[in-house]
């Protein structure tokens, strides 16, 4: 098992460029997530999926639009970048959450992304 | 809303010694996990360990232990005996249970570890 994949590792875009990070896995996860970790901080969430067609934002999903066409893939598109955009993005996958079990979320190596 | 707190934004400790890292959570939610990630410096997150918020009871796994006390809101993350190895950057994080939380985790900060040969 690969686990959950991102490409590309490293991106350097110009303000109002466009791009998508590639994320996907191979454990048949239901859940999918997007975080951004910013310098010095901890991760937050942009944008999350519960299945294949269903998605729904986080706490900082502006600038961003994801889709989930399958179960395995979990693109995430930034339109128009901005130099707020310079992060690190972590992709992240989990199976459903099952009461009382919380289950851990594995994250993919991200996605270092600057915007100039 | 769910928030966690890392106080502690750096330590710095030579081998051997012992260090806590503190954690302090909020929630509405009565049901709710706790987790730690490890971020060593290639950047990958790992998971350490998982708390539901029924379970009280510490854990310890070799080095590590980890002290969770409901009526502090408290989980705390202890390495005994440190080791260069362990430097790296440490987050709790929190999952509530409801219906609609689908897993997602709030961050902590982060705390950085240093350990000095």
């Amino acid at each position: 098992n690969a686990g959950v994949t991102q490409t590309p590792k490293f991106r350097i875009l110009k303000i109002g460029q466009s791009m998508t990070l590639q994320c996907a896995q191979d454990m048949n996860h239901n859940y999918m997530y997007w975080y951004r970790q910013d310098p010095g901080m901890g991760l937050k969430l942009i944008y999350y999926s519960v299945g294949a067609g269903i998605t729904d934002k986080g706490e900082v999903p502006n600038g961003y639009n994801v889709s989930r066409s399958t179960t395995e893939d979990f693109p995430l598109r930034l339109e128009l970048a901005a130099p707020s955009q310079t992060s690190v993005y972590f992709c992240a996958s989990s199976y459903s959450i099952s009461a009382p079990l919380g289950n851990e979320q594995f994250f993919g190596p991200g996605t270092r992304l600057t915007v100039l | 809303a769910q928030k966690v707190t890392q106080a502690q934004t750096e330590i710095s400790v030579v081998e051997k010694e012992d260090v806590t890292l503190d954690c302090v959570y909020e929630t509405r939610d009565t049901t709710y996990y706790l987790f730690w990630y490890k971020q060593p410096p290639s950047g990958e997150l790992v998971f350490l360990i998982r708390r539901n918020s029924f379970d009280e009871q510490n854990e310890i796994s070799g080095r590590y232990s980890w002290n969770f006390q409901k009526s502090t809101s408290s989980f705390n993350f202890t390495i005994t005996a440190s080791q260069v190895v362990d430097s790296a950057v440490y987050f709790c994080a929190l999952s509530e249970a409801g219906g609609t939380s689908y897993g997602k985790l709030t961050f902590g900060q982060g705390t950085i570890l240093t350990v000095h040969p």
